[in-house]
């Protein structure tokens, strides 16, 4: 019930296309969900956060879409570019505890 | 955002030696930090949280004799790697929410390498 599923394992986009991360999870408990970008040997980076009482969230290229009876959550990243390769985490945290439940990453090469 | 600071970025020792790493939140105060270690292609397993003031929690099969944290003030959480073996060679970061836009802010990590 701990788990959030993260799929694919790896993407890879042509430059200008639109890259799609989705996750689930089963704790109807959890109400922060975070995406990280993760460059190799670097720490994460917080890229944009949704909470459950919003159904979509957009930050420049970035958007959260959030389905909660689906118990289901998305990264887009739209018009992607070379810069964007990367590894991408989602993870989701319990109402107040702050402890975060990352799903297993996705790893996105975008092509020129 | 919230700026996190980690140190040292990496660190080579030998086996049976003990290595501190330092994780600071520089514009932010916290009460709670995280420490994560993080293998090559996996993800972040969370290891325990530091509390200021008292003790940390660890999680479910972390070694709180091994792995030593102490947070000694509202901005400066350190984990200590005690008697330190090849296996513990891993990837650490460490986390701090930040209260006042309730974002978490991660460390660039450091590079524990044990010879």
């Amino acid at each position: 019930q701990q788990q959030v599923k993260q799929s694919p394992q790896s993407l890879i986009v042509q430059k200008g296309g639109i890259s799609i991360i989705n996750c689930a999870y089963e704790n109807t408990a959890f109400d922060y969900f975070p995406w990280y970008q993760q460059f190799p040997g670097k720490g994460p980076a917080l890229l944009i956060a949704i909470r459950p009482d919003v159904s979509e969230k957009k930050e420049g290229r970035f958007t959260i879409s959030f389905n909660k009876s689906a118990k289901q959550f998305s990264l887009h990243i739209m018009d992607s570019q070379p810069g964007d390769s990367a590894t991408y985490f989602c993870a989701a945290s319990l109402y107040n505890t702050d402890k975060l439940i990352f799903g297993t990453g996705t790893r996105l090469q975008v092509f020129p | 955002g919230a700026v996190v600071s980690q140190h040292p970025s990496r660190v080579i020792c030998k086996s049976g030696t003990s290595v501190k790493i330092e994780c600071r939140s520089l514009d932010f105060q916290a009460t709670t930090m995280f420490w994560y270690r993080q293998f090559p292609k996996q993800s972040l397993m969370l290891m325990a949280t530091s509390n200021e003031g008292s003790k940390a929690t660890y999680e479910q099969g972390v070694e709180k004799d091994k792995f030593l944290i102490n947070h000694a003030s509202l901005t400066l959480s350190t984990l200590t790697v005690t008697s330190a073996h090849p296996e513990d060679s891993s990837f650490y970061i460490c986390s701090a929410p930040d209260f006042s836009s309730y974002e978490q802010y991660f460390g660039p990590g450091t590079r524990l390498t044990v010879t």
